[in-house]
């Protein structure tokens, strides 16, 4: 079975430019979720998606970031303007009732 | 507010030498809670889901526990490869949502 996939790997940017993270969670898994972790810390809940519907955005900064689910499947998250204090790693995680597997992650640097 | 704890924040065992990392949680409608490992570069890999006070999951040195109010993970006899952080998450009410604890770094020495 295959995993949750994240691309790109790694990103480099300057601050007040744009970046675009892509997830394909797992075949089936219903809920998608997007975390922010910042080094030595633990993962933080961006956004959760039930489907193609969002369930919880309530951590997401929606003056600079944006995330969409199109037709209940893969995802992307923006990020425009991006701030020095966005540099972290962007995961994504999927799951089918609870239990979630999580993507290699995006590793986001601002400079 | 809901709140996820674990302790200590970075630990150094001796090869061989057991212990114990703790989760404590203070959620609303608590669903399960999950185990975790993380290496360096990589994204949570799921290790347990405990649902009830009393449960308890066990995988090679692993060993994970549920109270009511918190969760211990212990390790028996560690291996310098059991090195990597340990995240601890607890799973909220109907809507499957997910709240992370800040993870035990641990470091096994040969």
């Amino acid at each position: 079975e295959a995993g949750v996939a994240q691309s790109p790997r790694y990103k480099i940017i300057e601050k007040r430019q744009s970046v675009a993270f892509w997830c394909n969670p797992i075949s089936g898994h219903a809920t998608l979720y997007w975390y922010q972790q910042i080094l030595g810390q633990g993962p933080k809940l961006l956004i959760q998606f039930q489907n193609n519907g969002v369930v919880d955005d309530s951590q997401l900064p929606k003056d600079r970031f944006s995330a969409e689910r199109l037709k209940g499947v893969d995802s992307t998250l923006k990020i425009q303007p991006a701030k020095l204090e966005d540099s972290a790693v962007y995961l994504c995680a999927s799951s089918q009732g609870f239990g979630a597997f999580f993507g290699q992650g995006t590793r986001l640097t601002v400079v | 507010e809901d709140q996820v704890t674990q302790s200590p924040e970075a630990l150094r065992l001796q090869e061989g030498e057991s212990s114990s990392l703790n989760c404590s949680y203070t959620v609303s409608g608590l669903r399960g809670l999950f185990w975790y490992r993380q290496d360096p570069g990589k994204g949570p890999e799921f290790l347990f889901t405990l649902y009830s006070a009393g449960e308890e999951k066990e995988k090679e040195r692993l060993k994970a526990t549920l109270t009511k109010k918190e969760s211990f993970l212990h390790i028996t006899a560690p291996k310098p490869e059991d090195s990597a952080t340990y995240l601890c998450a607890v799973g909220m009410d109907s809507s499957y949502k997910l709240i992370f604890g800040s993870g035990t770094r641990l470091l096994v020495r040969p």
